[in-house]
């Protein structure tokens, strides 16, 4: 299994809602990261999760809240967004044992922030 | 500094002709480089990567990428076009051992196929 999942696939929320994405991977990898992508540009790297610890935060406001309950889940949670946040929300991971790697990336969550 | 760079944001072929996707790269380090496609609303896959070894690396999709350190490119390459092709590339580089494998991504480039 080579997958990752991500749900849900479309979102539409309002500026005081609170929801969560949802990224998942069965591949015994121990680093997962998001992403945030607009329209025609390439990826944006928001977060790194290394064995279930926060790694990197790339300046993300804190109106995004990543988090990790497991080796093979990674949430992130939304909360009072804005609507410049509508994006593709992608998970990736990678495994990190020995040398270099690829990311492995799911199919997004397109949200949109009404 | 850091940077991949893609000349050609848009790039239009006719379908069996043959393609090259330009990728230039700025890495302190032993550049870890990729080619990731992907098809509108759709997340990323990879077609191929370079590691070591041999320069001229296969992947999927009858791609085929060539690293080139002297001219720090890794050029993306497919001798012929199927309008299935046609979609958003990005070059990417990093990813190397130890726990984060960050990457670095070109702009991208749009590949259109004519028919």
């Amino acid at each position: 299994d080579t997958e990752v999942t991500q749900t849900p696939k479309h979102l539409v929320m309002g500026m005081t809602n609170k929801k969560s994405l949802k990224c998942e991977q069965h591949m015994g990898h121990r680093a997962m990261y998001w992403y945030k992508q607009k329209a025609k540009k390439p990826p944006e790297l928001m977060f790194v999760y290394s064995y279930e610890k926060l790694s990197i935060n790339e300046s993300v406001p804190s109106r995004f809240s990543p988090e990790c309950p497991n080796s093979s889940l990674l949430n992130l949670h939304l909360h009072a967004l804005q609507p410049e946040d509508s994006a593709l929300y992608l998970c990736a991971s990678r495994p990190t044992s020995g040398g270099p790697s690829e990311q492995y990336f799911g199919p997004g969550t397109r949200l949109t922030v009404t | 500094a850091q940077s991949v760079t893609q000349p050609d944001i848009h790039i239009t072929v006719s379908e069996g002709a043959s393609l090259e996707l330009r990728c230039n790269y700025s890495y302190g380090a032993t550049p870890y480089l990729f080619w990731y496609v992907q098809s509108p609303g759709q997340g990323l896959q990879l077609l191929l990567k370079y590691f070591s070894g041999d320069t001229l690396v296969q992947g999927i999709k009858g791609f085929e990428a060539e690293f080139k350190r002297s001219q720090s490119s890794f050029n993306l390459r497919k001798p012929s076009v199927h309008w299935s092709d046609a979609a958003e590339y990005f070059c990417a580089v990093g990813g190397g051992s130890g726990n984060t494998g960050k990457l670095i991504f070109g702009q991208g480039t749009t590949l259109q196929v004519k028919p």
